[in-house]
């Protein structure tokens, strides 16, 4: 059954740069594009940021320029930075893609669990 | 950014009743939207996409409609696995937005 793994640091202190990676395991597909929301405690779900299939790469503007997105795609596998983080950033992110050619989220990885705390 | 308002917040209902959330938009999204179920610490799954397409394996019990800027996601007879929050998504403007959620609980 193909799945979303993904892994990073869990805990960072204010400023340091949250690092997260995500990987398809159990099958292989061609995705339109890949993406990363998260959700930070007692609050909705925030779209963070898509990468296309041909690396068109758009973010929300909220991040303000702190986030960057990329996809390797000779491992198969996408990631986020996200700098100069702050307790708002604390939150469970999630990566996210469709299985195929088409505009909607029908994979999703488990989640990870980020904490930013002195 | 398009607004999604979710409601109710929480709805808590009897095993076999019809429940009903509803999702509105700030303007409109043709049919842009989709739905998710999320249990804790689970991974969200896709129930529904373009407002009434019931994804891949989903059970019958759950169906979507509505467009523009009015939506519902309505599971006909509520059942023990059921319990989640759900939540509506459109994907037709960046960023893309999500509703708050609706916490089902069973009576």
């Amino acid at each position: 059954q193909v799945q979303l793994q993904q892994w990073g640091a869990g805990l960072l202190k204010p400023s340091e740069t949250l690092s997260l990676t995500c990987a398809v395991s159990g099958g292989s597909f061609s995705s339109y594009y890949w993406s990363w929301i998260r959700q930070p405690p007692g609050k909705e779900l925030e779209w963070i940021a898509e990468v296309d299939h041909s690396g068109t790469i758009i973010y929300n503007p909220s991040l303000k320029s702190r986030a960057t997105i990329s996809l390797d795609t000779s491992n198969n596998h996408f990631s986020l930075k996200l700098t100069s983080v702050t307790a708002a950033d604390t939150a469970v992110y999630f990566c996210a893609t469709p299985k195929g050619f088409y505009p909607y989220l029908d994979l999703w990885g488990q989640g990870t669990l980020v904490t930013v705390s002195s | 950014d398009i607004q999604m308002t979710q409601s109710p917040s929480t709805l808590s209902a009897s095993v076999g009743d019809r429940v009903t959330i509803t999702c509105r938009a700030s303007q409109t999204i043709y049919s842009w939207l989709a739905w998710f179920q999320h249990k804790s610490g689970k991974a969200p799954k896709l129930l529904i996409y373009k407002a009434s397409n019931l994804d891949s394996g989903v059970p019958s019990r759950f169906s979507g409609s509505g467009s523009g800027t009015e939506f519902t996601l309505t599971i006909s007879s509520l059942q023990p696995d059921d319990v989640a929050t759900y939540y509506c998504q459109q994907y037709d403007l960046y960023p893309r937005t999500f509703g708050r959620g609706t916490k089902v609980e069973i009576k």
